[in-house]
């Protein structure tokens, strides 16, 4: 069965430093997309970055990068220069051939001035 | 642009009663979903649909009944509520998801069943 692994529940950062934030999936399908979204205190769910399983490249959206390594069945989000507003929680899923997608349990990142 | 829009955000329900949460869409998006988030935890797939007139059941779909009768809008009943089922709940909607990688999601229905 498909899971996703968020292992840090939580992390502080200073701000301005890069943070990583960790994700491994399980899945033998193989075709597959890896989803990372941002979720505020305020609640609504932003889109962040996506990565398709055969895609050669990592996924770069501004300060957001996903380091995928496809062999250690990982997809682990960086973000540049963190800012306060990145304050949130994080969360990692996967999207299989049957349109279901399983997140993991978040990850709370709080950013320190 | 409304996006996705979820009604209603907030309710209150006694045991056993019924209730339906409406998702609307203005984005001619084939593919919809309903959530539920539970605190601590991450989004769990309720129920979702890949086209008008159809749907499937996802990772927790007891004590649930969708309905997509039109494209635009993706029904989530609860027939008879229970405790268990105060949650969260996101709808969310995408074109392809596999091809353009975004889901976009309405801002949740906050659900108490006492």
């Amino acid at each position: 069965a498909q899971k996703i692994t968020q292992t840090q529940p939580g992390m502080f950062v200073q701000e301005k430093e890069a943070v990583t934030l960790d994700c491994t999936y399980d899945t033998s399908d193989p075709s597959y997309g890896l989803f990372w979204y941002k979720q505020p205190s305020s609640g609504e769910m932003i889109f962040l970055i996506y990565q398709g399983s055969y895609d050669q490249q990592n996924a770069t959206e501004g300060r957001y990068s996903l380091n995928f390594q496809k062999a250690r069945k990982s997809a682990n989000l960086v973000i540049s220069a963190s800012q306060l507003g990145d304050s949130a929680m994080y969360f990692c899923a996967m999207e299989d051939s049957n349109y279901q997608l399983i997140w993991g349990a978040g990850t709370k990142l709080i950013i320190k001035p | 642009n409304a996006g996705v829009t979820q009604t209603p955000k907030f309710r209150v329900l006694k045991t056993g009663q019924s209730m339906t949460l409406l998702c609307a869409q203005d984005m001619n998006h084939e593919y919809m979903y309903w959530y539920r988030q539970d605190p601590g935890m991450g989004l769990r797939l309720i129920h979702y649909s890949v086209g008008e007139g159809t749907t499937a059941k996802g990772e927790v779909p007891d004590g649930y009944n969708v309905s997509r009768l039109k494209k635009q809008n993706f029904l989530l009943g609860l027939e008879s509520a229970a405790p268990s089922q105060t949650s969260v709940y996101f709808c969310a909607s995408s074109w392809d998801p596999m091809n353009t990688g975004e889901l976009f999601f309405g801002e949740g229905s906050r659900l108490t069943v006492l």
